[in-house]
C-alpha cells in the first residue's frame, strides 16, 4: 500500500518558470510533511516542510502549500534554474517519524531547461 | 559544522558474502535511522535508534539485516549472506529528538551503494 503518492513522475520546465510537484496522503495521522532533493549520488537533502496547521509555508524560491483536507501537498518552486534539475520527494511521517521512519513518495525527476 | 558520514561509499559483494556499513550522525543528534533506496524509488525505513536502543523495524528488514548502535553514537549494519536483491543505496540519518518542530528534521548521509554480484 502507497501511503504517499507523488506526480508527475518527471517534469520539464523552461529557466525562469515555476515547477510544480503534488503528492497525496491515505494517513490521517501523518504530521509532519518535508520536501527533499536529491542529486545523482547523493543522499537526499531537506528543502522545506510543513505541519498541518499551516496551509502554506514559504523559504526563498520554495513554497509547501498544504490542504489538509484533501490530504494533499505540493511544492512550488519559483523562477526555476538550471542548478534546480535534481529528483525530489515529497514525504510523510508520524510525529517525526519514531514510528515508522519517512514515507516517502517515488519521486519527480525534474529538468529545467536553460 | 560536519554532517552524517557513511562509509565505505560504494562496496561491491559477492552473493552469499557479509557485509557492514558504518554511519557517523550529527554528533548532538540522539535519533538514527536506516533507509534502503533502490534505483528510481523514494527511500524506505529500515529501522531507528533513540540513542542505543532499537525501536522499530520495519517488515523490509529481514533476519539476514542486523543493526546496532552500541554507545548511542555510530550505527552499523550489517547484511548476511548478501542476496542479488539486496543491491541498493543504503542511507543513514539523524535527528534530534524530543523537543521543537525543529526535531523532526531528519538529516541524510552520502549513503552507501551496494553491489551484489
Amino acid at each position: 500500500q502507497q501511503q504517499v503518492k507523488q506526480s508527475p513522475q518527471s517534469l520539464i520546465v523552461q529557466k525562469g518558470g515555476i515547477s510544480i510537484i503534488n503528492c497525496a496522503y491515505e494517513n490521517t495521522a501523518f504530521d509532519y510533511f518535508p520536501w527533499y532533493q536529491q542529486f545523482p549520488g547523493k543522499g537526499p537533502a531537506l528543502l522545506i516542510a510543513i505541519r498541518p496547521d499551516v496551509s502554506e509555508k514559504k523559504e526563498g524560491r520554495f513554497t509547501i502549500s498544504f490542504n489538509k483536507s484533501a490530504k494533499q501537498f505540493s511544492l512550488h518552486i519559483m523562477d526555476s534554474q538550471p542548478g534546480d534539475s535534481a529528483t525530489y520527494f515529497c514525504a510523510a511521517s508520524i510525529s517525526g517519524g519514531g514510528a515508522d521512519g519517512l514515507t516517502f513518495g517515488k519521486g519527480t525527476h525534474l529538468i529545467i531547461q536553460p | 559544522d560536519t554532517g552524517v558520514s557513511q562509509n565505505p561509499r560504494h562496496k561491491i559483494t559477492k552473493r552469499g558474502q557479509n557485509v557492514t556499513f558504518r554511519c557517523d550522525p550529527i554528533s548532538e543528534h540522539n535519533r538514527l535511522y536506516w533507509y534502503r533506496q533502490t534505483l528510481g524509488q523514494g527511500p524506505e525505513f529500515l529501522t531507528y535508534f533513540q540513542n542505543e536502543a532499537q525501536l522499530e523495524k520495519s517488515r523490509l528488514l529481514s533476519d539476514r539485516f542486523s543493526a546496532e548502535r552500541p554507545k548511542g553514537s555510530f550505527s552499523t549494519l550489517e547484511i548476511q549472506r548478501t542476496e542479488q536483491g539486496d543491491s541498493a543505496m543504503y542511507l543513514c540519518a539523524s535527528s534530534l529528538f524530543p523537543g521543537q518542530y525543529s526535531s523532526y528534521e531528519q538529516y541524510f548521509g552520502p549513503g552507501t551503494r551496494l553491489t551484489v554480484t
